[in-house]
């Protein structure tokens, strides 16, 4: 088992929809959350970064973490098609020295 | 202010050939960092730094060498490529708000 499991997708939604991309960990250590979106041949952009369990909101981006089920979801609000990319969670442990990606889940956003 | 910046973008290598993967920092960060991104893999951590002096290893470190002699320099070394390590690759460095990567080296090893 890996220790984060993600969807590949593809997902294909349609400009306006709300996306909800998630992630699960296996490991109850982990302790810092990260989504980070990558377009095609350019490096992971920081999107969401959270240390505890909740919501976080920034713009049209929201991250949630259930520590208790070991799931974190990212949502996207008011999809646009610049919004179309591989999306990469990553979580980290003590010291959040090494983090553990997914291997992504490839969201089109379709106009 | 031009953040990570990694060179060469793209590198084609014959196997058994060795080579250095450069990064450089402008943010002062003590972390930096080398992952390494397949199909499939996701990105897996090669080795990092957290500090000059001071690297440790990784999820997949054989095959590669690293030395932090400054703050803003943190270079990857191949020193006998192989076709296994054809990837791209990513440096990172860390503060408090989580970590930012660079825009990558394309690495191709025939």
């Amino acid at each position: 088992q890996k220790e984060v499991e993600q969807d590949p997708g593809p997902l294909s939604v349609p400009e306006g929809a709300i996306v909800s991309l998630n992630c699960t960990y296996s490991n109850s250590a982990f302790q810092y959350f990260m989504w980070y979106r990558q377009y095609s041949r350019k490096g992971p952009e920081l999107l969401m970064y959270t240390y505890s369990s909740g919501n976080k909101e920034d713009g049209r981006f929201t991250a949630q973490v259930d520590k208790s089920s070991k799931y974190i979801s990212l949502f996207i609000r008011d999809s646009q098609p610049s919004d179309s990319a591989t999306y990469l969670c990553a979580i980290g442990g003590r010291g959040n020295e090494k983090l553990t990606f997914g291997t992504g889940t490839r969201l089109t956003i379709i106009p | 202010n031009a953040g990570v910046t990694q060179t060469p973008k793209f590198q084609v290598l014959k196997t058994g050939q060795s080579m250095t993967l450069q990064c450089a920092q402008d943010m002062n960060h003590e972390y930096m960092s080398w992952y390494r991104q397949d199909p499939g893999m996701g990105l897996r951590l090669i080795h990092y730094s957290v500090g000059a002096g001071i690297t440790d290893q990784g999820e997949v470190p054989n095959g590669y060498n690293v030395s932090r002699s400054t703050t803003e320099d943190f270079p990857l070394r191949l020193l006998s490529a192989a076709p296994s390590q054809t990837s791209v690759y990513f440096c990172a460095t860390k503060n408090n708000y989580g970590y930012t990567f660079g825009s990558g080296t394309r690495l191709t090893v025939v």
